[in-house]
C-alpha cells in the first residue's frame, strides 16, 4: 500500500505564512485531502481536490500539488490554526483504499 | 445536517472482540454517492484507516487489519458497525466513524469513542 510522509512538526510566527507538505507516490495520481485536528476533537476537513475549501474554512487556507508533493498553505497563520494537520489520499495500489500521512503539529508562535 | 455517533463498550478484554456501532442521523445511508467507514487513532498517535462499506454491503479494508476486521451495514436502522477480533493493547484507540465520498474525502466525522483493551 501507499505511504504519505509529513514532517512531524512545524512552527511559524503569528501572521506569517506556513506551508505543510505531504509526500507520496499516490499523490502523482490522486489529490491530497487535508484535515485539521485540535486536542480532544475529531478531525475537520479543511481542503480537498485541486484547491477546495469546505464551507466555513477561512480563505487563508489553500492547497496545491506538484509531482509527488501536496501542500497546505496558511497565509497569515492565526493562533486558532495551531493544531495537528493530516493529509490523506487514495491508495495508488487500490483506489478504494485510503491512506493517511503521519500528521504535522503546527505551532503558531 | 448529517451527524454520526459512535456507540459501544469503552473497555474490551484482550483476545476478545471489539464491537462498535455508528448511527447516522440527518441523512440516509442508502446513498450511492458515499461509503461509510471507520478510522482509528491510538492515544497520542496518528490516524489509521480501518475500512469502509457501501450501502449495498460492498466492503474495503486496510490490508494490515483485514484478517481481523468486519464492517457491516443495517440500512433499516441507518447504522453501520465495526468488529475487530482477537484484540490486543495495540488496538487501544479512539475509533471514529465517518462518511467517505467516492473520492475518499472524509466528511463529516463522528466525535469518536475511546476503546481501551485491558489485559
Amino acid at each position: 500500500s501507499s505511504e504519505l510522509t509529513q514532517a512531524p512538526a512545524v512552527s511559524e510566527a503569528l501572521g506569517q505564512t506556513v506551508r505543510i507538505t505531504c509526500q507520496g507516490d499516490s499523490l502523482r495520481s490522486y489529490f491530497a485531502t487535508w484535515y485539521q485536528q485540535k486536542p480532544g476533537q475529531a478531525p475537520v476537513l479543511v481542503m480537498y481536490g485541486q484547491n477546495n475549501r469546505p464551507s466555513g474554512i477561512p480563505d487563508r487556507f489553500s492547497g496545491s500539488s506538484s509531482g509527488n508533493t501536496a501542500s497546505l498553505t496558511i497565509t497569515g497563520a492565526q493562533a486558532e490554526d495551531e493544531a495537528d494537520y493530516y493529509c490523506s489520499s487514495r491508495d495508488s495500489s487500490s483506489h478504494n483504499h485510503l491512506v493517511f500521512g503521519g500528521g504535522t503539529k503546527l505551532t503558531v508562535l | 445536517q448529517l451527524q454520526l455517533q459512535e456507540s459501544g463498550p469503552g473497555l474490551v478484554k484482550a483476545s476478545e472482540t471489539l464491537s462498535l456501532t455508528c448511527t447516522v442521523s440527518g441523512g440516509s445511508i442508502n446513498n450511492n454517492n458515499y461509503y461509510w467507514g471507520w478510522i482509528r487513532q491510538p492515544p497520542g498517535k496518528g490516524l489509521e484507516w480501518i475500512g469502509n462499506i457501501y450501502y449495498s454491503g460492498t466492503t474495503y479494508y486496510n490490508p494490515s487489519l483485514k484478517s481481523r476486521v468486519t464492517i457491516s451495514v443495517d440500512t433499516s436502522k441507518n447504522q453501520f458497525s465495526l468488529e475487530v477480533t482477537s484484540v490486543t493493547a495495540a488496538d487501544t484507540a479512539i475509533y471514529f466513524c465517518a462518511r467517505h465520498r467516492i473520492d475518499q474525502v472524509v466528511f463529516p466525522w463522528g466525535q469518536g469513542t475511546l476503546v481501551t483493551v485491558s489485559s
